[in-house]
């Protein structure tokens, strides 16, 4: 089983549609978690972290679930500019530091 | 500012050669990692540097993977008798963050082709 699952999709939606994507993580000293964004052969750019208390950034919410080890990211009003990869991250504190362990992501088309 | 620069961009091996991928993180960032990123896949880890220290290389496919950040900034990996398998983007990032509480910085990453 993977660290970090997620479901690859794709999902397609109409503009303006809500969208929700989760991911499950399985180590429990799992300790920061993130959600970045990446286009078609660019660089993953850090979309938000995720807080215990759950934190919302525009049209985007994030939520924690600590106890189930779940991650989820909710998109509200979907635009064409949504489309992309969304990559659930999960840092994992170990003696020497910790390690990042990303999913392998979730693809979105947003039609007009 | 500057972000993180990778060179080369693009590199095209032929099977057996060594290759060396270099990495320059944001000024003053603690922390440098790298990543191996497969169609399709999300990047996979590597390796991670805090300072010039090598805290964890247990991402390291096998022992033809070598990196090093003696001086604390300027990373390099390299890879010894390149195989097939390892044609991939390789991503180097940099955190200003010691306790991986922040965002990580990527760059644009080294596409690599092994021929």
């Amino acid at each position: 089983r993977k660290e970090v699952e997620q479901d690859p999709g794709p999902f397609n939606v109409p503009e303006g549609a809500t969208v929700a994507f989760n991911c499950t993580y399985s180590n429990s000293a799992s300790q920061s978690f993130f959600w970045y964004r990446q286009d078609c052969r660019k660089e993953p750019k850090l979309l938000m972290s995720v807080y215990s208390s759950g934190n919302e950034d525009g049209r985007f919410t994030a939520q924690l679930n600590r106890a189930s080890q779940y991650i989820s990211l909710l998109i509200r009003d979907s635009k064409l500019s949504d489309s992309a990869t969304y990559l659930c991250v999960v840092n994992i504190l170990n003696t020497g530091g910790f390690k990042t362990i990303f999913g392998a992501g979730t693809r979105l088309f947003v039609k007009a | 500012g500057a972000g993180v620069s990778q060179s080369p961009r693009y590199k095209v091996a032929k099977r057996g050669q060594d290759v060396a991928l270099r990495c320059d993180p944001i000024s003053g960032h603690v922390s440098l990692f790298w990543y191996q990123q497969a169609l399709g896949q999300g990047p996979e880890f590597l390796t991670y540097f805090q300072n010039e220290a090598q805290l964890d290389k247990s991402g390291l496919p096998s022992d033809r993977f070598f990196a090093e950040r003696p001086e604390g900034s300027v990373s390099t990996l390299k890879i010894q008798r390149t195989q097939q398998e390892d044609s991939a983007v390789y991503l180097c990032a940099s955190s200003l963050s010691a306790r991986g509480t922040y965002e990580q910085y990527f760059g644009p990453g080294t596409r690599l082709t092994v021929t």
